[in-house]
């Protein structure tokens, strides 16, 4: 069965600081993958995706992530982490349904 | 505002309850999901309809029952809950089923308490 794993449960910055939430997905063929960002009291809401092509995909509010089929990874990345960051991101695979994984709280500290 | 609202935001019930979790959207979109969040687990997959049809069941006890009569409206039913269904109830929907590659758009949820 297809999964996903995001290995950290908690991770905490500074503001200003870079940021780098893993991803690993565990699927046979050519994945089509999601970041997803859900902030408290909220539903999620897509922050980029991946389907082929380029593969360092481009999102909404800064963030960007890199398919490496070598690392079966899919991590998201920000240069410069602002406050408002901190939510849980969850990162999904897309198999006959879409499959997310645990999860990753990212608290931001001023 | 994503388009998908969901009523109500809290709930609370006894185990002998009857209530009733509501998603509408207003995007015009075909396909509807129900998920269920608890807290260190996956979000969990509990029902899909597409175009009103019930697509997916994801072995969802029967104390759950789906409804929804048209693209736009949504039910979850609850009767004889167990205090391990508390959670945070997820509605979502996308243009077609997830199968196709869409992009999925959540409610706020309702985050549901069984006493």
């Amino acid at each position: 069965a297809q999964s996903v794993t995001q290995p950290d449960i908690h991770i905490t910055v500074s503001e200003g600081a870079s940021l780098e939430l893993r991803c690993n997905y565990s699927y046979g063929a050519t994945p089509y993958l999601f970041w997803y960002v859900q902030s408290p009291g909220q539903g999620l809401q897509l922050l980029l995706k991946y389907f082929s092509g380029d593969t360092l995909v481009q999102g909404i509010k800064g963030f960007e992530a890199e398919f490496k089929r070598s690392q079966s990874s899919f991590n998201l990345r920000k240069p410069s982490v602002h406050w408002s960051d901190a939510a849980e991101y969850f990162c999904a695979v897309v198999d006959d349904k879409l499959i997310f994984g645990t999860g990753t709280r990212l608290q931001v500290f001023p | 505002e994503t388009g998908v609202t969901q009523t109500p935001r809290h709930l609370v019930m006894g185990m002998t309850n009857k209530k009733s979790l509501k998603c509408e959207q207003h995007l015009g979109h075909n396909a509807m999901y129900w998920y269920k969040q608890s807290a260190k687990k996956p979000l969990e997959l509990m029902f899909v309809y597409n175009f009103k049809e019930q697509t997916e069941n994801n072995s969802v006890p029967s104390r759950f029952s789906p409804e929804c009569p048209n693209s736009s409206h949504l039910f979850l039913h609850l009767h004889t809950l167990q205090p391990e269904d508390s959670a945070l109830y997820l509605c979502a929907s996308s243009q077609e089923d997830v199968g196709t590659n869409e992009k999925l758009f959540f409610g706020s949820g309702t985050q549901l308490s069984v006493l």
